[in-house]
């Protein structure tokens, strides 16, 4: 059982590049999530997904597209880098278990991304 | 929308002394989680300690305790017998009950732990 798991660890992109991360998770999940974490802002969501197919914003979601084609992956694209995008990328993942109860967020070990 | 606020970016604990980190939220949900992530040099975010709002009594894993204080909107997360291994940076955050609900993060406090 390996949890979340994040590809790649570390990548360095050219301004204007594209390259898509991806994110798995083997506990059969159905919320799936991006966030960015910079340094003094926390972590911030990019998109979120609610289940296979459905994907959704949320607070920082411009200059990425998001894609759930199979419940245990969501990948995360960036189509023309830039250097505002270097930053470490968190992917989570979560049980839903009815209306008024959604379980813990388990993070995937991040994706450091540098853009020059 | 919710907000959560770790003022203190900073603080120093020696070794088996007692820590307390604090946080507060502004939101006006009846029904929410708060959590209390660590993030160690390594990166990886670990769940420390969850609380549901209905519920009144603090939630305790083994050292990790909290001091939930709902009318005043406080979530402060108190470290025991600190461990050199507890240096990280902690992170506060909240989640109203529901579908489709996101955490909120707020800007984390890096804790050192002193020999």
């Amino acid at each position: 059982n390996a949890g979340v798991t994040q590809t790649p660890k570390f990548r360095v992109l050219k301004t204007g590049q594209s390259m898509t991360l991806l994110c798995a998770q083997d506990m059969n999940h159905e919320y799936m999530y991006w966030y960015r974490q910079d340094p003094g802002m926390g972590l911030r969501l990019i998109h979120y997904s609610v289940g296979e197919g459905t994907t959704a914003k949320g607070e920082v979601p411009d200059g990425y597209n998001v894609s759930r084609l199979k419940k245990q992956n969501f990948l995360l694209g960036l189509e023309s880098a830039a250097p505002s995008q270097t930053s470490v990328y968190f992917c989570a993942s979560s049980h839903y278990k009815g209306l008024w109860r959604q379980e813990t967020q388990y993070f995937g070990p991040g994706t450091r991304l540098l853009v020059l | 929308a919710q907000t959560v606020t770790q003022s203190q970016p900073e603080m120093s604990v020696q070794e088996a002394e007692t820590v307390t980190l604090s946080c507060t939220y502004d939101t006006s949900e009846s029904n929410y989680y708060l959590f209390w992530y660590k993030q160690p040099p390594s990166r990886q975010m670990i769940l420390v300690i969850r609380q549901e709002a209905y519920k009144q009594q603090n939630a305790t894993e083994n050292r990790f305790s909290v001091n939930f204080q709902k009318a005043a909107k406080s979530f402060s997360l108190k470290i025991s017998d600190s461990q050199l291994g507890d240096t990280a940076m902690y992170f506060c955050a909240f989640m109203k009950s529901g579908a489709n609900s996101k955490l909120t993060f707020g800007k984390g406090i890096t804790l050192s732990v002193r020999p």
